[in-house]
């Protein structure tokens, strides 16, 4: 079975300072990894996805995570917050046969301070 | 394109009622899944399809039904409505390819609550 944990559910930073949002998982097969955003009152949109293809995935808005088998761990990053990026974010993890749904960590919140 | 849509945005209901919310998808995709969403909890998917007129039950299915008569539909029932199904619910569909890994799109939400 698969699991994720999200290790703050929030997280404070100020505006052009980086950003850290931390997930580790658990899988019993080589994982696909899943960040998403969600903005209040909004869905779901994609930021970014490992697929066992490069370890250090690069998606929107200047967010990247970096996939470490050894850690188990896919952390998403970002170099300058902007007062848009403030939102709850999922880390997901699909793996097995995949068809049969998500898992998701019970989020972060994350406050940009002006 | 509309991709993910669902039908209605909000309801209120009272104990015991029913209701039905659609959700349809128009890019052909096989997968479809119902997930509702409680502050604090993430997403939780409550059932899922793998094909028109199959179904199967996820991790939260008690109080709840699901048909998929159509391959762009997927309808989640609610029979005997109760405050603790008060929630946001949010459908998604997808696909299997190398590139896209089950990666899943999600319909707006639809906020009920249960009085």
């Amino acid at each position: 079975a698969q699991s994720v944990t999200q290790l703050d559910s929030h997280v404070s930073v100020s505006e052009g300072t980086p950003v850290l949002l931390r997930c580790n998982y658990s899988s019993s097969y080589s994982p696909s990894l899943f960040w998403y955003v969600q903005h209040p009152n909004k869905g779901l949109q994609l930021l970014l996805k490992y697929t066992s293809a490069a370890t250090l995935v690069k998606g929107i808005n200047g967010f990247e995570a970096e996939f470490k088998k050894s850690e188990t761990s896919f952390h998403l990053t970002k170099p300058s917050a902007h007062m848009s990026d403030a939102a709850e974010y999922f880390c997901v993890v699909i793996s097995g046969g995949g068809a049969d749904g998500l898992t998701f960590g019970k989020g972060t919140h994350l406050i940009i301070q002006p | 394109n509309a991709g993910v849509t669902q039908t209605p945005k909000f309801r209120v209901l009272k104990t015991g009622q029913s209701m039905t919310l659609l959700c349809a998808q128009d890019m052909n995709h096989e997968y479809m899944y119902w997930y509702r969403q409680d502050p604090g909890m993430g997403l939780r998917l409550i059932h899922y399809s793998v094909g028109e007129g199959t179904t199967a039950k996820g991790e939260v299915p008690d109080g709840y039904n699901v048909s998929r008569l159509k391959k762009q539909n997927f309808l989640l029932g609610l029979e005997s409505a109760a405050p603790s199904q008060t929630s946001v619910y949010f459908c998604a569909s997808s696909y299997w390819s190398v590139a896209s890994s089950y990666e899943q799109y999600f319909g707006p939400g639809t906020r009920l609550t249960v009085t």
